[in-house]
C-alpha cells in the first residue's frame, strides 16, 4: 500500500465549479500535511499547509482527519489557471522528509 | 528575495557516466532537501543537508551523494547513471529541519540517460 494515496483524475470541471480532492495516508504517525501544484514540467509549488482546525486561503479550502488518516482539498469558483496536478503531501515527522502522492490532474474548461 | 536556484536546466548523459546537480537554497534557508521526480509520479525524497552534514536519506544507493557548503549550497552526484536515472531532479530548501516548515522548490534539472 502506498503511504499517500490520492484519485489519479483527470477531474475535468466548467469553470465556476466546486471541485474536491481527497488524500489517505497509512502512517499514524504523520505530523505535517500539505498541498503542493505542479504545472506541467514545473516543479512543485506550496498551496497551503493543512491544519487539524481546517484552513482556508481565497477559493482554497484544506481540512485534515486525523482519526480517518484523511485530506481534503476544495476549490470554488475554479478558473481556468487552476488547471494543474495537485499533490498531497504528509511529513512523518522525521526530520523535514516529504513523502508526496502521486497527485490528482485537474482539468478546468469553458 | 531570490527563490531556489538549480542548474543545470537540462543535461544529457551516457549510461555509466557520473552527473553533479546544484541548488542555491531561498536566502535565509539553510536546509537543502533533494528529491527525484519519474514521469508520471510524485517527487521521491533522496536525501536532506543541514549543518553541511546528510539528516536523513531516502530509499537510493549510495551511488547518489551529496554535500553541502558552508553558504548552504548543495551538490547532488550521481555515479554509473543507469537508464532509469532519467528524471527532474529537484531541490527543495527550507528553514531547520523541523517537519512543520514549509519547503519550497527550485525549477529542477531534467536529467535523461541514453
Amino acid at each position: 500500500r502506498k503511504e499517500v494515496e490520492q484519485d489519479p483524475g483527470p477531474f475535468n470541471v466548467p469553470e465556476g465549479a466546486t471541485v474536491a480532492f481527497n488524500c489517505t495516508y497509512s502512517n499514524s504517525a504523520s505530523q505535517s500535511f500539505f498541498w503542493y501544484r505542479q504545472d506541467c514540467r514545473k516543479e512543485p509549488k506550496l498551496l497551503m499547509s493543512v491544519y487539524s482546525s481546517g484552513n482556508e486561503d481565497g477559493r482554497f479550502t484544506a481540512q485534515l482527519n486525523r482519526a480517518s488518516q484523511y485530506i481534503s482539498l476544495l476549490i470554488r469558483d475554479s478558473k481556468l489557471s487552476d488547471s494543474a496536478t495537485y499533490l498531497c503531501v504528509v511529513n512523518r515527522g522525521t526530520a523535514s522528509k516529504l513523502t508526496f502522492g502521486t497527485g490528482t490532474r485537474l482539468q478546468v474548461t469553458l | 528575495d531570490a527563490g531556489v536556484t538549480q542548474s543545470p536546466t537540462h543535461l544529457i548523459k551516457t549510461r555509466g557516466q557520473q552527473v553533479t546537480l546544484r541548488c542555491s537554497p531561498k536566502s535565509g534557508h539553510d536546509t537543502v532537501s533533494w528529491y527525484q521526480q519519474a514521469l508520471g509520479q510524485g517527487p521521491q525524497f533522496i536525501f536532506q543537508y543541514y549543518e553541511e552534514e546528510e539528516r536523513q536519506r531516502g530509499n537510493f544507493p549510495d551511488r547518489f551523494s551529496g554535500h553541502q557548503f558552508p553558504n548552504y549550497s548543495s551538490e547532488l552526484n550521481v555515479n554509473a547513471l543507469l537508464l532509469g536515472d532519467s528524471a527532474l531532479y529537484l531541490c527543495a530548501s527550507s528553514i531547520g529541519t523541523e517537519p512543520s516548515y514549509e519547503q519550497y522548490f527550485g525549477p529542477g534539472t531534467r536529467l535523461t540517460v541514453t
